[in-house]
């Protein structure tokens, strides 16, 4: 079964610093693997996905993420935060049949003026 | 505008009581989701359907049913068997494109339900 772990339930960033955010999946075949952000009370919207095309993914407000399979590893970066970035962000994971997807617990991120 | 509603926003339920969450896409897609989600948890999956008049069970459907009688169509009662059902539940869409790269769900805004 696929699985993703997302280290660190609360990230906290100054305004214009890195934003890094891990994820770690399994699998045993090339995945297809996904990043949503949720804002309160909303439902999650897709930021960026990967789907063996290129390794280096770019999504939207500025994030990217780079597969690692060397790693099992999809971290999502975005060099400088903004204060509208404070969010849920989610790493999701599905197999190639892409009929379930299996979302990891989810990181906070708070920006810091 | 395409996209996947859900309602109501907010939803009390009274104890013993069935309550119903809808969920309506004009996606056209083939498959919807129901999730579940309490903080801290991330999503867990209810009950999904791939087709019409179809549909699984995922890691926690107990006290929960479906039905998927049309394709736009996916509610879900929480019935009174469901001893916890303080939470926001989600609903999600995707075309189902077995080894395409279209898989992405969709999901709507979510429904807070709590216990009165």
């Amino acid at each position: 079964a696929q699985s993703v772990t997302q280290l660190g339930s609360h990230v906290s960033v100054s305004e214009g610093a890195l934003v890094l955010l891990r994820c770690n999946y399994s699998s045993s075949v090339p995945p297809y693997l996904f990043w949503y952000v949720q804002y309160p009370n909303q439902g999650l919207q897709l930021l960026l996905k990967y789907t063996s095309a290129a390794t280096l993914v770019k999504g939207i407000n500025g994030f990217e993420a780079e597969f690692k399979k060397s790693e099992t590893s999809f971290h999502l970066t975005k060099p400088s935060a903004h204060m509208s970035d404070a969010a849920e962000y989610f790493c999701a994971v599905s197999d190639w049949t892409g009929n379930q997807f299996y979302f990891g617990t989810g990181t906070s991120l708070t920006v810091i003026p | 505008d395409g996209g996947i509603t859900q309602s109501p926003k907010y939803l009390f339920r009274k104890e013993g009581q069935n309550v119903t969450l809808s969920c309506e896409q004009n996606l056209n897609h083939d498959a919807m989701y129901w999730y579940r989600q309490d903080p801290g948890q991330g999503l867990r999956l209810i009950y999904y359907s791939q087709i019409v008049n179809d549909f699984q069970k995922g890691d926690i459907a107990e006290g929960y049913s479906v039905s998927r009688e049309k394709k736009e169509s996916f509610p879900l009662t929480v019935t009174s068997a469901q001893k916890n059902p303080t939470a926001f539940y989600l609903c999600a869409s995707s075309l189902q494109m077995t080894g395409m790269a279209k898989n992405i769900q969709y999901f709507g805004a979510g429904t807070r339900l709590s216990v009165l």
